[in-house]
């Protein structure tokens, strides 16, 4: 079945690195878009990257530009989210899930990773 | 950018019909589609409309999505609740310039 897999979460100094991966299965993973939402505990959901298929185009929200950067490798069924110079902000869960079109609705969604930042 | 205000919480009895609204604060709500999700507890999203009013398969019918103009909003409607449908409900769009904005959420209660 399609499947979303999330791993690297775990808990990380501020300022410091980690990146996510998320392992596709069950479709043909090149052929879809790709986004990174997060929801902090407790709060609602917030996206945070988009990446074309091809991997040649990127998206992200006002709040980690310039910090995180998503990538894919088409290769490997994987998507990548690196994250750098980590603020208590953005402790939260990480999902990946799958564009169905262009800008379309996402299904399905992996099963979240928790990134916690502190010190 | 836009936001997507929806209530924080709505609580009905089992068999009733709850409605959520979500209200698009610039802009016009039908210039892109909206998208609803539940999260129930301690689980990942899952889509029940997309498209503004359209239900993947195995999402029941009791489920619906649409757009007021009028009031710049969107709305998901539950009917016949079920104890089941207790969980967050999330409106999603986008805003034309290559970024995704969600609502902050409703949490559904059934009585």
């Amino acid at each position: 079945q399609v499947q979303l897999v999330e791993s690297g979460g775990g808990v990380v100094q501020p300022g410091r690195s980690v990146r996510l991966s998320c392992a596709a299965s069950g479709f043909t993973f090149r052929n879809s878009p790709m986004h990174w939402v997060r929801q902090t505990p407790g709060k609602g959901l917030e996206w945070v990257a988009v990446i074309s298929k091809g991997g040649n185009n990127q998206y992200s929200a006002d709040s980690v530009k310039g910090r995180f950067t998503i990538s894919r490798d088409n290769s490997k069924n994987m998507l990548y989210l690196q994250m750098n110079s980590l603020r208590a902000e953005d402790t939260a869960v990480y999902y990946c899930a799958r564009d169905t079109g262009f800008w379309s609705w996402f299904d399905p969604w992996g099963q979240g990773a928790l990134v916690t930042v502190s010190s | 950018n836009f936001m997507l205000t929806q209530p924080h919480s709505v609580s009905e009895s089992p068999g009733e019909t709850v409605t959520i609204s979500c209200t698009r604060s610039s802009g016009s709500i039908d210039s892109n589609y909206v998208q609803w999700y539940q999260q129930r507890p301690g689980s990942s999203p899952t889509t029940v409309i997309f498209d503004n009013n359209q239900r993947p398969s195995g999402v029941p019918d009791r489920f619906s999505g649409s757009i007021d103009r009028s009031s710049n909003s969107a709305s998901l409607t539950i009917s016949g609740l079920q104890t089941e449908d207790e969980a967050d409900y999330s409106c999603q769009s986008y805003d034309g310039a290559e970024h995704v904005v969600f609502g902050g959420g409703t949490k559904v209660t059934v009585l």
